[in-house]
């Protein structure tokens, strides 16, 4: 998944603690996208962004905390990790007529 | 929201065998990707589908854009080791400026020596 680069690539939170997962991309892609995915399901939308400085929410929107503050990274915050958090998280970018590329995921563990 | 159903949900096949999977919507797609999933990491595409009715084929895959937007297919010929994984299927929709993907919840797929 050359162009994508997600860290960390693990991650152990306790209950209340916050952090953020940093999605880096090189190849100049105005559309970027975060995504959860749990057993069993496909991937869900947290947030996105269709270009530097601006963000929207997604299907899964709640108890996260985005930030588009320059084009190449989309950052992905938790305020205050639940055990309902855990999941492994993947960042994806596009160009606008391409289909997206997604990053190798961050797997993350709220105890 | 919108929502995906992707089946089967699991194959276990003979190497060689050929495969088939679908995914159906109650809604309409502009556009229908496949991606494949391997342990560890992210999906990757295999085919984008663009126009309904689309027939399209990337080596030993084949797959199709329904007729009426709301369904696709992905068929795998003569399968071999290396294609065990996850399978997902996912219709994409424009809205505004965004284009965002519903992706069904996958095809989990073996294949046995």
């Amino acid at each position: 998944n050359a162009g994508v680069t997600q860290t960390p690539k693990f991650r152990v939170l306790k209950t209340g603690q916050s952090m953020t997962l940093l999605c880096a991309q090189d190849m100049n892609h105005e559309y970027m996208y975060w995504y959860r995915q749990d057993p069993g399901m496909g991937l869900r939308l947290i947030h996105y962004s269709v270009g530097e400085g601006t963000t929207a929410k997604g299907e899964v929107p709640d108890g996260y905390n985005v930030s588009r503050l320059k084009k190449q990274n989309f950052l992905l915050g938790l305020e205050s990790a639940a055990p309902s958090q855990t999941s492994v998280y993947f960042c994806a970018s596009a160009d606008s007529n391409q289909p997206q590329h997604f990053g190798d995921g961050t797997r993350l563990s709220i105890l | 929201g919108q929502q995906l159903n992707q089946s089967p949900q699991s194959m276990f096949i003979q190497e060689g065998e050929d495969v088939s999977m679908n995914c159906t919507s109650s809604s309409i797609f502009n556009t229908w990707l496949w991606y494949k999933q391997d342990p560890g990491e992210g999906p990757v595409l295999l085919i984008a589908l663009y126009k309904a009715g689309e027939l399209t084929s990337n080596g030993r895959l084949t797959a199709q854009f329904g007729i009426t937007r709301k369904d696709s297919f992905l068929n795998i010929s003569a399968s071999i080791p290396s294609d065990v994984g996850i399978y997902f299927c996912a219709g994409q929709v424009i809205l505004g400026s965004a284009r965002q993907l519903t992706f069904g919840s996958g095809t989990q797929l073996t294949v046995l020596p």
